[in-house]
C-alpha cells in the first residue's frame, strides 16, 4: 500500500514552453501533497503545499506564477512550470500523506520523480 | 533559521559491519523524525519514524534513536549488506500533515 506514482518520469523541453507533471496517491486519498525540487547533490526543497479543493501554498522564492498547483482530487495534484528555462531543469518529487479516519497520518509517501531537462 | 545535518556526505564500510549514520538539527522542535533511503535517480522511500517521545525504533535490520536533549537521531543498519548502498535521508517535521524538511543525506556504500 501507500503508492504513490508521478507522470512522466522524465521529460525534455525547449525552453519558453510549458510541462505538467502528474502526482497520484494509487491506493489511499491524500488531503496534501507536497511538491519538492532537487538538484544533484543536494537535498530536497520543498516548493508548496498542496491542499485538496484548496489554493497551494508556496515557500518563500518559488513563484506561483511560475510553477502552477492544482490539487482537484484527493488522489490527483499537477504541478506546471510554465515558460520553462535552463534553470528550471531539475529533479521534481511529489509526496503524500495519508488520510487516515483521525485525519492526516505522520508517514509520508513520495513518488519517484520526474526529471525535466529544458534545452 | 532552521538546520539540519547528516554528519558526513559519505560512509565507506564492510559488508556484515554495523553503519550508524547521523542526524543533528537546530533551532527546531519536531515532533517526529524520519529517515529515508534514495537511490540515484528515484524519490525517496520511506523506512522508519520515531516520535519525539520514543527513544528508539526497530524494523528488522534497521534501528532509529532519537535523542530531543541533544537534538540528534542515530540511523543504524546491522549485518550491512552491497543492497543497502544508497544515500540515506533524514527528515523533520512539526506535526502530522506538514511538510518535510531534509537533511542532505549521507551516501553510504558497503563493499563485499
Amino acid at each position: 500500500g501507500a503508492v504513490v506514482s508521478q507522470h512522466p518520469s522524465w521529460v525534455i523541453c525547449k525552453s519558453g514552453t510549458s510541462v505538467k507533471i502528474e502526482c497520484r496517491s494509487l491506493d489511499f486519498q491524500a488531503t496534501t501533497m507536497f511538491w519538492y525540487r532537487q538538484f544533484p547533490k543536494q537535498s530536497l526543497m520543498l516548493m508548496a503545499t498542496s491542499n485538496e479543493g484548496s489554493k497551494a501554498t508556496y515557500e518563500q522564492g518559488v513563484e506561483k506564477d511560475k510553477f502552477l498547483i492544482n490539487h482537484a482530487s484527493l488522489t490527483l495534484s499537477t504541478l506546471t512550470v510554465t515558460s520553462a528555462h535552463p534553470e528550471d531543469s531539475s529533479f521534481y518529487i511529489c509526496s503524500a500523506s495519508s488520510a487516515g479516519g483521525g485525519g492526516a497520518t505522520y508517514e509520508q509517501y513520495f513518488g519517484p520523480g520526474t526529471r525535466l531537462t529544458v534545452t | 533559521s532552521q538546520k539540519i545535518e547528516q554528519n558526513s556526505e559519505a560512509l565507506n564500510i564492510q559488508e556484515g559491519k554495523t553503519a550508524t549514520l547521523t542526524c543533528n538539527y537546530t533551532n527546531y522542535s519536531p515532533a517526529y523524525l524520519q529517515w529515508y533511503r534514495q537511490d540515484p535517480g528515484r524519490g525517496p522511500v520511506f523506512l522508519l519514524l520515531i516520535r519525539e517521545n520514543e527513544k528508539e525504533k526497530r524494523k528488522e535490520r534497521l534501528k532509529v534513536t532519537f535523542d530531543t536533549t541533544l537534538k540528534q537521531s542515530l540511523f543504524h543498519i546491522t549485518a550491512s549488506q552491497p543492497a543497502d548502498s544508497a544515500t540515506y535521508l533524514c527528515a523533520l517535521a512539526s506535526q502530522a500533515g506538514t511538510a518535510l524538511i531534509f537533511g542532505k543525506g549521507t551516501t553510504l556504500s558497503v563493499s563485499s
